[in-house]
């Protein structure tokens, strides 16, 4: 299994352009993320989704937008790409589970290898 | 707001001593947390995992240790290796709140000087 694999991995962008970041997985997931992290700091989680065809915001989804039509895919995309986008951008999944706290395991995100995007 | 953080950016240790890396948590609602290690240029990576019903986990090498009474979290690394220098996340998650996503905290760089 490849796991979570990123596209591409390093991009540059001009002020109010627009691109699309990729992201897959070949885990059978049902959970995926998108986080951004910026220097010297955590993630931030920007959408995430529990499924086909279900999104919902993170954190700081302002700039962007995601879609999620199938179960590998979950790509990003910044329609007018502006400075303070400038970041890492980490795309993970993680398996479904149950509400009730079972064994420990699926609960565990893993995550790609990362975007660094530079707006300027 | 609620947030999980760090009390130290960067800890300088010498190879062949223990680390301990320590993370305070505000969410009295979180019931996971996991520890993540990144590396340059890399993703985080996955080191341990406990819950809120446990104190004490033990890994290969690794032990997470849970207080809960004064909402701290801490991972000790054993014989501190040069191959462990990176930088250390924990992160917390509410599991009852049906979003599965992570809280991370801004990250310990943890430095091995042979």
């Amino acid at each position: 299994n490849a796991g979570v694999t990123q596209t591409p991995k390093f991009r540059i962008l001009k002020i109010g352009q627009s691109m699309t970041l990729q992201c897959t997985q070949d885990m059978n997931h049902n959970y995926m993320y998108w986080y951004r992290q910026d220097p010297g700091m955590g993630l931030k989680l920007i959408y995430y989704s529990v499924g086909a065809g279900i999104t919902d915001k993170g954190e700081v989804p302002n700039g962007y937008n995601v879609s999620r039509s199938t179960t590998e895919d979950f790509p990003l995309r910044l329609e007018l790409a502006a400075p303070s986008q400038t970041s890492v951008y980490f795309c993970a999944s993680s398996k479904k589970q149950g509400l009730t706290v079972e064994t420990s395991g699926k609960n565990i995100q893993y995550f790609g290898a990362g975007t660094r995007l530079s707006v300027l | 707001g609620e947030s999980v953080g760090l009390h130290l950016p960067t800890l300088s240790v010498q190879e062949g001593d223990n680390s301990i890396i320590n993370c305070a948590y505000s969410n009295s609602a979180s019931d996971y947390f996991i520890w993540y290690k990144q590396e340059s240029g890399k993703g985080p990576q996955f080191i341990i995992d406990i819950r809120s019903n446990m104190d004490k986990r033990q890994g290969q090498r690794v032990t997470v240790l849970l207080n809960k009474t004064v909402k701290h979290l801490s991972l000790q690394i054993a014989a501190t290796q040069p191959g462990d220098s990176a930088v250390y996340f924990c992160a917390d998650l509410s599991l009852l709140t049906g979003r599965r996503a992570l809280t991370f905290g801004s990250g310990t760089r943890l430095q091995v000087q042979p």
